[in-house]
Formats: structure tokens, sequence, C-alpha cells
């Protein structure tokens, strides 16, 4: 398995600020993802943080709003900007490991619960 | 319609008992299917993982899937009150297991 930390594990924040959502992991990873966990729906993958180069974002989700930094294999991290009361969630940070010869494993950070005023 | 669909619970059953959880999904693509475990407050953590159809069994967790029906299951025996979390369903056709879409999960409360 992975050992992966977040930090801040909560915040509460006022609409129109930003706030940085680190995420740290025990080992060196290629693939590191951040996630969105609304109440009542499903994970959705916000975008992949790539070692090196800009991030790959899905499909809603843009770099103004969910700038991503990942410096090297062990940290990354997510900004999310001009909040609103909308962005009230918690955002998941997870990697990728191998499992086997041909699988992997995904494993997901502890959260962040963000709440926005 | 969702890519997934996965009823929301809360599933309420005493010690002991023998819980089904399903998720049905749209995409005949998806190749390989994970069940998470999510304690309150806690990140998601990987409990079994199946390719294509078949079972799969760990422990008291049994993972069915059935690419014909669409259906995937998990099965806890012996249900403890430490089973009450929730459970996720995820699935891809990525082989490199990177892009993973959730279902909503189910709570499962046992009580004692």
């Amino acid at each position: 398995s992975a050992v992966i930390s977040q930090k801040p594990s909560r915040d509460i924040c006022q609409r129109g600020t930003s706030l940085t959502i680190q995420c740290q992991v025990d080992s060196q990873v290629t693939m590191m993802f951040w996630y969105r966990q609304q109440p009542g729906q499903s994970l959705t993958l916000i975008a992949t943080a790539n070692q090196g180069s800009e991030a790959t974002y899905e499909s809603g989700f843009v770099i103004d709003k969910f700038p991503i930094s990942r410096p090297n294999l062990t940290f990354s991290t997510l900004t999310v900007s001009n909040m609103s009361p909308e962005d009230s969630s918690i955002y998941l940070c997870s990697v990728l490991r191998l499992a086997g010869e041909i699988s992997y494993e995904q494993y997901f950070g502890p959260g962040t619960r963000l709440t926005v005023t | 319609q969702k890519e997934v669909e996965q009823d929301p619970g809360p599933l309420s059953v005493p010690e002991g008992a023998i819980v089904s959880l399903n998720c049905t999904y749209s995409n005949s693509a998806f190749q390989y299917f994970m069940w998470y475990r999510q304690y309150s407050r806690k990140g998601p953590e990987l409990l079994m993982y199946t390719y294509s159809s078949g079972n799969k069994e760990d422990g008291r967790f049994t993972a069915q899937v059935d690419k014909s029906s669409k259906y995937i299951s998990l099965f806890i025996r012996d249900s403890q009150p430490s089973d009450s979390a929730t459970y996720l369903c995820a699935m891809t056709q990525d082989t490199g297991f990177q892009k993973l879409v959730f279902g909503t999960g189910t709570r499962l409360l046992v009580s004692p």
C-alpha cells in the first residue's frame, strides 16, 4: 500500500479566497491524482498531476480554477481558487502503485474537507 | 443516466448477517472492477479488485462480476460492527487503472 498524508485536514474559507492543499506520499510514485467528493455524489477525477509538466485536467475542470503543482515524485499541491460555496467538498489525493506484473492499485489520502462560506 | 449506479442506502443489518452490495454500469468496455471501503472522515481504502467476469474471495469478502448483465456485487459474510462504512464500487477500461469511474457509495450499518 501507500501512506499518503494531506494538509490541511479541514478548513473553513470565505468566498473569493484561495486554498492550497498539500499531498505527501511516503515513497516515489509515477502517477498522482486529485479527486473531489461532494455530498451524495461519486468521487470525480479533477486532474492528473504530472511531474515536471502541466497537469492533465478532466472535462469540466480548468487550470485557472484548480492549479496543480507536482515538483517531485512524492509531493503535489492542489489550489482551489476564487472559492464559492459550490466548492465546498472533500478533496482527495490519490496515487497509483504497481500491484503485480500487469495490474495497478490506486490508493487515497485521508482527504481535505473544505467548507466555503 | 450515470455510468455507474449504486444504491446509496443506508443498509442496516444485524451483526453476523450476510451483506450484499451491488452496482450496475452502462459502459461495456469496463473490464477492471474495484471495491473501496470508506470510513467516516477517512479516505477510501481499496478492498478488492477483479478483472473481467468471475468471483474473487478474500476472507469474509467475495467480489462477483457479471459482465453480461453489467452487474457487480460485494458480499460480506459474518458482518461485524467494524464493517459499518460506505462501500464504493469503481471501474475502468483503462489498463493503467488511471481513470476510475465511481459509484456514489452505499452506506452500511451493522448493529451489534
